[in-house]
């Protein structure tokens, strides 16, 4: 079946350090990619996506690539702020309505 | 502006209680779905929604209920809270196929 599995945190980073947070998938067929972005109090909001093999999303500085040799969908960012604390999760969906499958969740927490 | 509300955002109440969240989106979209979120951030689907008058227990058991009677409209109701109904609850639509969920900002539910 389908699933996500997402490095676990806490991770704890200072401010200007480079990010990345492990996310690999099992999928039949070809799924879409997500990370979302959840910060506290608030609800998920889809930070980027891919759609295809070879494909890189990006947004804010946040850059992931679709793997689908290694099956994965690494989170990086090369220079984290104070303002990037959050939770982050990795997703993946594939094409019958309800697969849609998330990660466990990374909180992040970026120090000055 | 398309988007997703949900409402109340807090919410408290004593053991017994009748309560209905509130769940709308101004997108079109057909699928509609309830997650709860525990303290350790996972998602658990709870309920889903294919379109009107269709709906589906999903993957964590769940006391509540759920209607969808129009397009854009899917509350969920607890007919007796118990402080076990404690959490996070949030609501998210898609247009479905390959592509991502929108999020609700949440309702954050304590049960005395």
């Amino acid at each position: 079946g389908n699933s996500v599995t997402q490095m676990e945190g806490p991770v704890t980073l200072s401010e200007e350090a480079f990010l990345t947070i492990n996310c690999t998938y099992t999928a039949t067929g070809y799924p879409s990619l997500f990370w979302y972005v959840q910060y506290p109090g608030e609800g998920l909001q889809l930070l980027l996506k891919a759609t295809k093999a070879d494909d890189k999303g990006s947004n804010k500085g946040f850059e992931a690539t679709y793997r689908k040799e290694t099956t994965s969908f690494h989170l990086e960012k090369g220079s984290v702020q104070v303002s990037d604390s959050a939770v982050y999760f990795c997703a993946l969906s594939g094409y019958t309505g309800n697969q849609f499958y998330f990660g466990t969740g990374t909180s992040l927490t970026v120090i000055p | 502006e398309a988007d997703i509300y949900q409402t109340p955002r807090y919410l408290v109440i004593g053991t017994g209680k009748k309560i209905t969240l509130e769940c709308s989106q101004t997108m079109g979209h057909d699928k509609m779905y309830w997650y709860q979120q525990d303290p350790g951030m996972e998602l658990h689907l709870i309920h889903y929604s294919y379109g009107v008058n269709s709906t589906e227990k999903g993957d964590l058991s769940s006391e509540s209920t759920v209607s969808r009677i129009r397009t854009e409209h899917f509350p969920l109701t607890l007919e007796s809270a118990r402080p076990s109904h404690t959490s996070q609850y949030l609501c998210a639509s898609s247009p479905g196929g390959y592509n991502e969920q929108f999020f609700g900002p949440g309702t954050r539910l304590t049960v005395l």
